[in-house]
C-alpha cells in the first residue's frame, strides 16, 4: 500500500518562512506533486519533482530526496493569502496519485 | 476556458436514494478521476478512467459506479446512498504522461441523511 505522511497543522507569521515535510513509502515512484487547497475550494497544482534536488518557483520551492523518500515544500515571505492546506501526492507505478492528508498552514499577522 | 465543471454544487440526499454526480472537462484530457475528501483522511481515489471506454477501481470503489462514454464526461453514480458517503467529491482530469498534472473541478458537497 501507499503511506504518505505530513504534519497536520503549522502556524507561522506573515513574512516568515515555513517548511512542510512529506515522507512517503509507495510501490513505485514516478514523481511527487504539491497542491494548494484553500478552504472550500479545489486543489490547485503548485509543483512537481521527479529528480533529486530543489525546484524553485517564485516564493515557493520544493525539494525531493528519492533515496530517503522525503520531500518538503518551502514557502517564503509568507502572505495572509498563503493560509491554506498543502497536499503532498505521489505518482506510483500506475501513474495514479496517492495523497497525504494535507497540512493546514495558518499565517498570522 | 471552463476547465472542469461539476454538478450539483451541493446536495442533500436521503439514504437509499440514488444520485449521479456529473463531471465535464473541455481540455481533451484522456484521463479522469473521482476522489472523495474527508476530514483527516485527505483525497482518496474512488474510480478512474485512462481513456474513453475504460474505467478502473481506485482505493475506495464500493458503493460507486462510473462510466466513460466519451472523452469529456465522467459521471459518478451512487446506486443506494448511505450516510458514510457523506463527503466532498472532486473530479479531476489529466494527460496520461508521468508528469501530467491533475486538474480538479470545484467539487460537490454531498450529505446523506
Amino acid at each position: 500500500g501507499q503511506n504518505i505522511d505530513q504534519p497536520t497543522e503549522m502556524t507561522a507569521t506573515e513574512g516568515a518562512i515555513v517548511q512542510i515535510n512529506c515522507t512517503y513509502q509507495t510501490s513505485g515512484f514516478n514523481g511527487l506533486f504539491w497542491y494548494q487547497q484553500h478552504a472550500g475550494e479545489a486543489p490547485t497544482f503548485l509543483s512537481y519533482n521527479v529528480l533529486d534536488g530543489l525546484e524553485e518557483k517564485g516564493r515557493f520551492s520544493s525539494f525531493l530526496s528519492r533515496s530517503k523518500g522525503y520531500s518538503y515544500l518551502l514557502l517564503k515571505e509568507l502572505q495572509m493569502k498563503d493560509s491554506a492546506s498543502y497536499l503532498c501526492a505521489v505518482s506510483s507505478n500506475d501513474y495514479k496519485l496517492s495523497f497525504g492528508a494535507g497540512t493546514t498552514v495558518t499565517v498570522r499577522a | 476556458t471552463a476547465g472542469i465543471t461539476q454538478a450539483p454544487t451541493s446536495q442533500i440526499l436521503a439514504a437509499g436514494r440514488s444520485m449521479t454526480l456529473r463531471c465535464t472537462q473541455d481540455m481533451r484530457h484522456n484521463a479522469m478521476y473521482w476522489y472523495r475528501q474527508d476530514l483527516g483522511l485527505g483525497l482518496r481515489l474512488i474510480h478512474y478512467s485512462n481513456t474513453a471506454g475504460t474505467t478502473g477501481k481506485g482505493e475506495v470503489p464500493d458503493g460507486y459506479s462510473v462510466s466513460r462514454a466519451n472523452t469529456d464526461d465522467f459521471p459518478l453514480t451512487l446506486a443506494s446512498a448511505v450516510p458514510s458517503q457523506t463527503s466532498v467529491y472532486f473530479c479531476a482530469s489529466s494527460g496520461t504522461g508521468e508528469a501530467d498534472t491533475q486538474y480538479f473541478g470545484p467539487g460537490t458537497r454531498l450529505t446523506v441523511l
